[in-house]
């Protein structure tokens, strides 16, 4: 009931491509669902965040899209580059205080 | 404002070793969670400490601990070090519900 699954595992995208990650979670107590992007060496860095009373969130190129019927949601890159290689995780957060994270999305941009 | 500081950067142990790694939050943030990061497993939460207190506890064997100062720097501690112990270990501090990583100490077993 605490999992969040991720998909896919992997991701190669065409420059200026969208690259779309998904991700669906069991528990209905998370409140809270970040993405975080993840470069080689480097600690996760929020990216986006949404709360369930929200459908969508877009900032900038990145959109979180929300289902909460069907206990979804996902991250759109638009205009994909290069830069935007990384892997990307998504979460859920409950109130006690304990993140759940996927399993990450390796995401390759081709020049 | 300094990010999330994580020290040492790099550690090589021995099996049966312990190793203490240490973690300075961000200013004024008092919520800090630890987590273990590895190729096959992904991130997997350890604990997480606010004002001194473990609030959560992930499903970690008792070789894991941790604590929390009274500055909200925390520390984290592996008695008995296994080779499957080899991973980044990540601390992440919060302020609500924004969690903010920091660069990870890479922990090598031999």
């Amino acid at each position: 009931q605490q999992q969040v699954k991720q998909s896919p595992q992997s991701l190669i995208v065409q420059k200026g491509g969208i690259s779309i990650i998904n991700c669906a979670y069991e528990n209905t107590a998370f409140d809270y669902f970040p993405w975080y992007q993840q470069f080689p060496g480097k600690g996760p860095a929020l990216l986006i965040a949404i709360r369930p009373d929200v459908s969508e969130k877009k900032e900038g190129r990145f959109t979180i899209s929300f289902n909460k019927s069907a206990k979804q949601f996902s991250l759109h890159i638009m205009d994909s580059q290069p830069g935007d290689s990384a892997t990307y995780f998504c979460a859920g957060l409950s109130g006690t205080y304990k993140y759940i994270f996927g399993t990450g999305t390796r995401l390759k941009v081709l020049a | 404002k300094a990010g999330v500081t994580q020290t040492p950067r790099y550690l090589i142990k021995t099996r049966g070793q312990q190793v203490t790694l240490s973690c300075s939050p961000i200013s004024g943030h008092r919520s800090v969670s630890w987590y273990q990061q590895t190729p096959g497993q992904g991130l997997q939460f350890l604990f997480e400490y606010f004002s001194e207190t473990q609030r959560n506890k992930g499903n970690f064997p008792g070789r894991f601990s941790g604590r929390q100062f009274s500055n909200s720097r925390s520390e984290m501690n592996v008695s008995t070090l296994e080779l499957g112990d080899s991973a980044l270990y990540l601390c992440a501090s919060s302020l609500g519900d924004e969690q903010f990583f920091g660069p990870g100490t890479r922990l090598t077993v031999l």
